[in-house]
């Protein structure tokens, strides 16, 4: 399978807990998105990187979350301290150009997260 | 504070039917303007986008219909089939910041055989 990878799936954690997920783009695409979808609306923008260089994190994204891209290749995205209101599920998207008329942002299948 | 305004919520067509969902926006240094489509467990996926320049564009069932003016966009799916069933999500972008997509909140259309 050649698409943007999500582990995992699936995480149920406890609240105070940390978590992190990881996202394997498609190969030799140099720019990588987290959005975060809640239950009933659209996936709202997290963060991106072009390589490995995190270049906008959206005020979203408290002092609680971080994203990592180590060698431009995968990334995580790793919440501490997790509350419930960070239940909701997380997509990655992978693109080889900026997005365009010409270029499109390929989504995972995302992780969906449940605190309890 | 969002900036794009999707409708209706919900949509349902029988088969054969035509689907319409409307998109407003406010932002006017918006330039990219794609739908996706999702399934449930699933992440979006792109279906057709179109640019501020052009007033139409058609891909097979689908067409996105442009108004600049009244900064609206919205998609037709011809022929509505029940695999067509699915949440839809116009999104936008602005020229220098085309990789932060704003979405709608989503329509979720669904085909009745």
């Amino acid at each position: 399978d050649t698409g943007v990878s999500q582990d995992p799936r699936h995480k149920i954690t406890k609240r105070g807990q940390n978590v992190t997920f990881r996202c394997d783009p498609i190969s030799e695409h140099n720019r990588l998105y987290w959005y975060r979808q809640t239950l009933g609306q659209g996936p709202e923008f997290l963060t991106y990187f072009q390589n490995e260089a995190q270049l906008e994190k959206s005020r979203l994204l408290s002092d609680r979350f971080s994203a990592e891209r180590p060698k431009g290749s995968f990334s995580t995205l790793e919440i501490q301290r997790t509350e419930q209101g960070d239940s909701a599920m997380y997509l990655c998207a992978s693109s080889l150009l900026e997005l365009s008329f010409n270029t499109e942002a390929f989504f995972g299948q995302g992780t969906r997260l449940t605190v309890v | 504070q969002q900036q794009v305004k999707q409708s209706p919520q919900s949509l349902i067509v029988q088969k054969g039917g035509i689907s319409i969902i409307n998109c407003a926006y406010e932002n006017t240094a918006f330039d990219y303007f794609p739908w996706y489509q999702q399934f449930p467990g699933k992440g979006p996926a792109l279906l057709i986008a179109i640019r501020p320049d052009v007033s139409e564009k058609k891909e097979g069932r689908f067409t996105i219909s442009f108004n600049k003016s009244a900064k609206q966009f919205s998609l037709h799916i011809m022929d509505s089939q029940p695999g067509d069933s699915a949440t839809y999500f116009c999104a936008a972008s602005i020229r220098g910041s085309n990789y932060k997509l704003t979405f709608g909140k989503g329509t979720l259309l669904t085909v009745n055989p």
